[in-house]
């Protein structure tokens, strides 16, 4: 299975400033195709998780451009930018290369 | 506008089965494919399988081969799971989600599953 380390384990922000989440698969997740299938979701308390990154670098719909996402073959980032409240919650990496579909263990932000 | 509406938390006895629903709208489900997804303290998300609601094929995480059943009706775009010899460890919040190239795209509000005499 491919393991998707992330950190921090948590995060603690300023409002207004960034943060970034680092997340390292255990495989390459670069396609032949030239598609790196990595993706960001996250999970406001309470609430389902919501996909923010598709394909390691994608804002999905909806999603403000606040969020990006960078990375290479294994090592990606999700950058927030001038971080506000409602941004609160576990962020988790998720890779959708191979089965079993493997989600990194999650990164709690707090505002402070 | 796309909806995943999940069936209400279950309590189930040790041993028991339970068929978990998300019904859908907003999208064309005949061509979709379908994850379920677990979730338990800690946090961590877990992915079940997937089925693809044209034919109902499926494609499971081989550590929920034996325990999970997925199946579809598309008379009514939804969606269904099975658990079965249910245990502790099966205790979760289980979601259904939309899957595609764009990842888990939808999602349903989650549904508590306690297992407990």
């Amino acid at each position: 299975d491919i393991v998707m380390t992330q950190a921090p384990l948590s995060v603690s922000v300023t409002p207004g400033e960034s943060a970034s989440i680092s997340c390292r698969s255990s495989k390459s997740l670069l396609h032949s195709n030239g598609i790196t299938y990595v993706y960001w979701y996250l999970q406001k308390p309470g609430k389902s998780p919501q996909l923010l990154i598709y394909r390691m670098s994608n804002l999905a719909s909806g999603v403000p451009d606040r969020f990006s996402g960078s990375g290479s073959e294994t090592d990606f980032t999700l950058k927030i930018s001038r971080v506000e409240a409602e941004d609160v919650g576990i962020y988790y990496c998720g890779q959708l290369l191979e089965n079993p579909l493997t989600f990194g263990s999650g990164t709690k932000l707090e505002i402070k | 506008q796309v909806k995943l509406l999940q069936s209400g938390a279950e309590l189930v006895k040790p041993g028991a089965s339970v068929k978990l629903s998300c019904k859908t709208s907003g999208f064309t489900f005949s061509t979709s494919y379908m994850s379920w997804l677990k979730q338990v303290p800690g946090p961590s998300i877990e992915w079940i399988g997937w089925i693809y609601a044209g034919d109902g094929g499926t494609n499971y995480n081989q550590k929920f081969k034996g325990k999970a059943t997925l199946t579809v009706d598309k008379s009514s775009s939804t969606a269904y799971m099975d658990l079965s010899s249910l245990t502790s460890e099966d205790a979760a919040v289980y979601f259904c989600a939309r899957i595609n190239n764009y990842g888990f795209d939808y999602w349903g509000q989650g549904v508590m599953v306690t297992v407990s005499s």
